[in-house]
């Protein structure tokens, strides 16, 4: 139980183009979903959470409007890259949590883009 | 900022061994702690949670959690060469969230 998908695994992409990535929980109901970019060698870093059916709750110095984050269900959400660059190179990750273990984070595969 | 803190490693262990691994937290209100695996490339793994003092164990696995240190640590016994990753620490911050606030890592290398 408790398993996360995303969707692409891998994708690169021109610079300033546009990137969604889907999040889904597939065998669970995900009251709460998250969002985590890793560069190499360095730790997680949340960028936002997001709730059904609610906006998403950006962390400081994440740009709302450049990561455009849906949660339109209870098992997707999606995170959209607008305008990438390549700076936006990273490893993206989405985690989810169920209504009857809120403080465990279920994480995805991952999700690595390359912008050219 | 709330920390989290690990010795980035790479702490390297013979196989068969047992792999102590550190954790130090600076939030004292903080009440749930985890402990998660990535291996290189990969994303984040569970391997334990624990949310009161004391040892808890699972398999090869026990973590270790002092509220009153603020330290939490995995023990990981019979060391074998898969287990070689990035073991993460992460814990929920004070104040009601569920977010989790995670450790850089330290990197465990299991030698044969």
């Amino acid at each position: 139980g408790a398993v996360v998908s995303q969707h692409p695994s891998r994708v690169i992409c021109k610079s300033g183009t546009s990137v969604k990535i889907e999040c889904r929980s597939l065998d669970f109901q995900a009251t709460t979903m998250f969002w985590y970019r890793q560069f190499p060698k360095q730790s997680l870093m949340l960028m936002a959470t997001s709730n059904e059916g609610s906006k998403a709750t950006y962390e400081q110095g994440v740009e709302k409007d450049k990561f455009l984050i849906n949660h339109a269900s209870l098992t997707l959400s999606t995170l959209t890259v607008t305008s990438a660059h390549p700076e936006d190179s990273s490893f993206y990750i989405c985690s989810a949590t169920s209504r009857g273990a809120q403080e465990t984070q279920y994480f995805g595969p991952g999700t690595r883009l390359l912008v050219l | 900022q709330k920390e989290v803190e690990q010795n980035s490693g790479p702490l390297s262990v013979p196989e068969g061994a047992i792999a102590s691994l550190n954790c130090t937290y600076s939030d004292r209100g903080s009440q749930s702690f985890f402990w998660y695996r990535q291996y290189s490339g990969k994303s984040p793994e569970l391997i334990m949670s624990i949310y009161s003092n004391g040892d808890k164990e699972d398999g090869r696995f026990t973590a270790q959690l002092n509220k009153a240190s603020q330290y939490v640590s995995l023990l990981i016994r019979d060391s074998q060469p898969s287990d070689s990753a990035t073991y993460l620490c992460a814990v929920t911050p004070s104040g009601g969230y569920n977010k989790l606030i995670f450790g850089a890592g330290t990197r465990l290398a299991v030698h044969p």
